[in-house]
């Protein structure tokens, strides 16, 4: 089964800092980029981040650029995402979310999802 | 960056109707379109991809339609479990924005 799990979020305050981690499985993890999709309860859905199969290219929501930084490990399966300066608008659910196909053309669509870790970040 | 922008905000229809939810990009996307569905609690669900294309497993009372900047998910024989949050996306340049999203509520 095509799996993605996060995990690493909690409660910080405000200009701290948290290291998100999402562990794949069921599938070629090195073959498909990977994002990571927040929601703040209730509320719509924001892109976040992409990071590419090989991790050479990365893309940022203008929200968290120069404050987050996504990454990986293909050789543990695992996708990361760490988060610097944190804002209370940053409190949301995050997701991890695999592209639907694999290398890096272009592709709509994001085919399997976390259930998200959630992130709060207050004083 | 490309703004999306769903209607109506939320729907209640019974069940066997046929509803509408439409989704405008800001400047086109071609067909780089896709729908998800979210339950309470639950993450996304992709239903539709490349603005018209069913993802495997998806029951064919969902169709989609459009390109460029206009584009429509249609729902027919309304069914219980189909109340839920319906979400359009982009995927034509980063950032892949997202609508505002549909509620949609089962009588």
């Amino acid at each position: 089964e095509v799996q993605l799990v996060e995990s690493g979020g909690g409660v910080v305050q405000p200009g701290g800092s948290l290291r998100l981690s999402c562990a794949g499985s069921g599938f070629t993890f090195d073959d498909y980029s990977l994002h990571w999709v927040r929601q703040v309860p209730g509320k719509g859905l924001e892109w976040v981040s992409v990071i590419s199969g090989d991790g050479l290219w990365i893309f940022y929501a203008d929200s968290v650029k120069g404050r987050f930084t996504i990454s990986r490990d293909n050789s543990k399966k695992s996708l990361y995402l760490q988060m610097n300066s944190l804002r209370t608008e940053d409190t949301a659910l995050y997701h991890c979310a695999k592209k639907r196909c694999a290398g890096t053309g272009r592709c709509s669509g994001m085919d399997v999802w976390g259930h998200g870790t959630t992130v709060t970040v207050s004083s | 960056d490309i703004q999306m922008t769903q209607s109506p905000s939320s729907l209640s229809a019974s069940v066997g109707d046929t509803v509408t939810i439409t989704c405008r990009a800001s400047q086109t996307v071609d067909t780089y379109l896709n729908w998800y569905q979210q339950n309470p609690g639950k993450a996304p669900k992709l239903l539709i991809y490349d603005a018209s294309t069913l993802q495997g497993g998806v029951p064919s009372r969902f169709s989609a339609s459009g390109s460029g900047t206009d584009f429509s998910l249609t729902i027919s024989n309304l069914q219980p479990e189909d109340s839920a949050t319906y979400f359009c996306q982009h995927s034509y340049n980063f950032p892949h924005t997202f609508g505002q999203g549909t509620k949609l509520e089962i009588k």
